[in-house]
């Protein structure tokens, strides 16, 4: 069936990295994203990445798939404050979506 | 800001009542995707219009209706409401009819009393 899965709270000290892990089950899926989402807030398209990358980089995050294993990572370098928020892992999956139910990333000082 | 706007923000309500929540897609967007997003179930994909036609449909209830409007907006119809439908409800926008990359509005939330 359609899941994804996530754990669903990770503790990081703040200037080190975090480090949110996936797993998603439709093969075909064309993109894989991350999503942030702050208190009271909608979603926040952070990054994607297309089925055929192993890997990107932007700035802070880098975005790691493992086809094979069906795994996404996501890295924060140098965590701050402000990531303190809900990551959602999503995949496409036929005609939709599908999202995990989010990891909630505390910062500790 | 994502270019997607909702309303309203906040909507208390009655068990029983019907309320009607507003989308309005990013401009040049298409495609409007409908969410909500509880405690216990994260966030469900409802329903997808794309140009006005219905794309895709998720886990919607037979209670729940949308609809997608000449000039792109969208309403999503909620009747006979449960104090289990208090949630939050997204809408997403993307280009295209492919659920790709979306941007989401602020949501609307909803509570029934």
């Amino acid at each position: 069936g359609e899941d994804v899965e996530q754990s669903l709270f990770l503790s990081v000290r703040e200037g080190d990295s975090s480090v949110i892990n996936c797993t998603y089950t439709d093969s075909s899926s064309t993109y894989l994203y991350w999503y942030k989402q702050e208190p009271g807030a909608g979603l926040q398209l952070l990054t994607y990445i297309f089925s055929n990358m192993d890997m990107k980089q932007d700035q802070r995050l880098t975005v790691l798939l493992n086809k094979k294993d069906k795994h996404l990572s996501l890295r924060i370098a140098d965590t701050q404050t402000g990531d303190s928020a809900i990551y959602f892992c999503a995949e496409t999956s036929g005609d939709k979506i599908i999202f995990g139910k989010g990891t909630r990333l505390h910062i500790l000082p | 800001d994502s270019g997607v706007t909702q309303t309203p923000k906040h909507l208390i309500t009655a068990t029983g009542q019907r309320v009607t929540l507003r989308c309005s897609p990013r401009s040049g967007d298409l495609s409007v995707y409908w969410y909500q997003q509880s405690l216990d179930q994260g966030l469900q994909f409802l329903i997808h219009y794309y140009n006005g036609e219905e794309r895709a449909k998720g886990n919607i209830l037979e209670r729940f209706s949308a609809q997608q409007f000449p000039d792109l907006h969208s309403e999503l119809n909620l009747s006979s409401l449960e104090l289990g439908d208090s949630a939050l409800y997204f809408c997403a926008s993307s280009v295209g009819p492919d659920p790709n990359i979306q941007y989401f509005g602020a949501g609307t939330r909803l509570s029934v009393l």
